[in-house]
């Protein structure tokens, strides 16, 4: 069972350009979240969604930002014009469903990453 | 707003010797906490769980406890090994319970 993938691992982009990072979660899994860690600091939480609807973006900044899931393919985030401050590692999870209400169970499972480098 | 501090940016160790991880966390009561494990350039990995109900929890050379009145979690690495070295991270679930709320982590770096 393939773990949770990210792509690009590396993506670099001129400021003003966007940024688009994919999150292929691991099988059976409906729950998607997506984190990202700034240098010296913490993972911070973005944006969980679930099968075609966002569920909590309380995490996202109001602007530019935009995260999907589709009800086929990956999950994206979406970065419109990059600020050199978008610089960051940006980390996709996923959990299965849970066994009540519809909620994701407790535990997530992280990709790889993508490592964002505005210029 | 909750909080979660882990007690120290770097620890250093011999091996063999017993590695001790200290997380706190203020303004609620979660119903469980997790401990991770993040490699450089890599993603976090979950090691243990731990419920409100219990007082610690053991896998292989790993044990949790959970102090739901201090609101402290210590997070102890036995017979501590060079492959041990890594970036060890405490996480709760958000009030709403839609999202994991990260400590800084703490650096443990075992030498030899």
């Amino acid at each position: 069972n393939a773990g949770v993938m990210q792509n690009p691992r590396h993506l670099v982009r001129r400021r003003g350009q966007e940024a688009r990072l994919r999150c292929s979660p691991m099988k059976g899994h409906s729950h998607v979240y997506w984190y990202r860690q700034l240098p010296e600091e913490g993972l911070k939480f973005m944006v969980y969604l679930q099968k075609e609807n966002i569920i909590d973006e309380s995490g996202m900044p109001k602007e530019r930002f935009s995260a999907e899931f589709p009800k086929e393919g990956p999950s994206i985030l979406r970065i419109q014009q990059v600020v050199r401050g978008d610089s960051a590692a940006y980390f996709c999870a996923s959990s299965p469903p849970g066994t009540s209400g519809g909620a994701g169970t407790d535990t997530q499972y992280f990709g790889p990453g993508t490592r964002l480098t505005v210029l | 707003s909750q909080k979660i501090e882990q007690n120290s940016e770097a620890l250093n160790i011999q091996e063999g010797k017993t590695a001790t991880l200290t997380c706190n966390y203020t303004n609620y009561s979660p119903a469980y906490l997790q401990w991770y494990r993040q490699d450089p350039g890599r993603g976090p990995v979950f090691l243990l769980l731990i419920r409100e109900n219990e007082k610690e929890k053991r896998k292989e050379r790993l044990k949790v406890t959970f102090d739901t009145t201090l609101k402290q979690s210590l997070f102890h690495i036995t017979a501590s090994q060079p492959a041990d070295s890594a970036t060890y991270l405490c996480a709760l679930p958000n009030q709403a319970g839609t999202a994991l709320i990260f400590g800084k982590g703490t650096t443990l770096s075992v030498s030899s």
